[in-house]
């Protein structure tokens, strides 16, 4: 069974631009959830994704959002990008219902770095 | 406030010396909990997790975990460490009923001298 792919594995951009990345869950999974990464802050929850709608939300401003297709894939956007939000963006995938939905899956993460 | 706290922040340990990880959480509710560990150069993979029944859980290479519900404690431990094991580990919480969304710890780097 394939594992969760995560593309482009890194990104550079420059402050006030805008960047997308991509997540395609492991196959039957329904739930998809984002995560940043940094030495500070460690790991955060962004948001969850299941069946097309944001089920959950951590606590980051409203330059960051996300959506979920109808085949589970997910995109997270970051628009007017700060040299904070530098960092590792891990995408995770898990059933998302039932006994043990509770276990996420992680991709290899995307490299963010803004200049 | 949710919240995971992870005693150690940077540990180090000869081969063949034992380790204990200790993990704390404050969640209103039931949860489930688990660790992850993160190997230089890849991604998080999970090591061991308990959503109910035997407190006391099994993982890969070794690994155990207990939780004890009065002390909202989940330690992680293994008798016998290697050079192999030099990693990050993540305790990390979730509600049972918010699947999503994990809470992870700040994280304790294990560096294991051969």
């Amino acid at each position: 069974k394939a594992g969760v792919t995560q593309t482009p594995r890194y990104l550079i951009k420059t402050r006030g631009q805008q960047v997308t990345l991509s997540c395609s869950p492991i196959s039957g999974h329904r739930s998809v959830s984002w995560y940043q990464q940094t030495p500070g802050q460690g790991l955060q929850f962004l948001f969850e994704y299941f069946s097309e709608t944001q089920r959950n939300k951590g606590n980051f401003p409203g330059r960051f959002s996300g959506r979920q297709f109808s085949n589970s894939r997910s995109e997270m956007n970051v628009s007017t990008l700060e040299l904070g939000d530098s960092a590792l963006y891990l995408c995770a995938s898990s059933l998302g219902f039932g006994t043990g939905s509770g276990e996420q899956f992680f991709g290899p993460g995307t490299r963010l770095t803004v200049l | 406030a949710q919240s995971v706290s992870q005693h150690n922040h940077h540990v180090i340990l000869s081969e063949a010396a034992s380790l204990e990880l200790g993990c704390n959480y404050s969640y209103g509710g039931t949860v489930n909990l688990f660790w992850y560990v993160q190997y230089p150069g890849q991604h998080l993979q999970l090591l061991l997790k308990y959503f109910s029944g035997d407190p006391l859980v099994k993982g890969i290479k070794g690994f155990e975990a207990e939780f004890i519900k009065s002390k909202f404690s989940f330690n992680l431990r293994k008798p016998s460490v290697q050079w192999s094991d030099t990693a990050e580990y993540f305790c990390a919480v979730v509600g049972s009923g918010n699947t999503g969304k994990l809470i992870f710890g700040q994280g304790t780097t294990l560096q294991v001298k051969p």
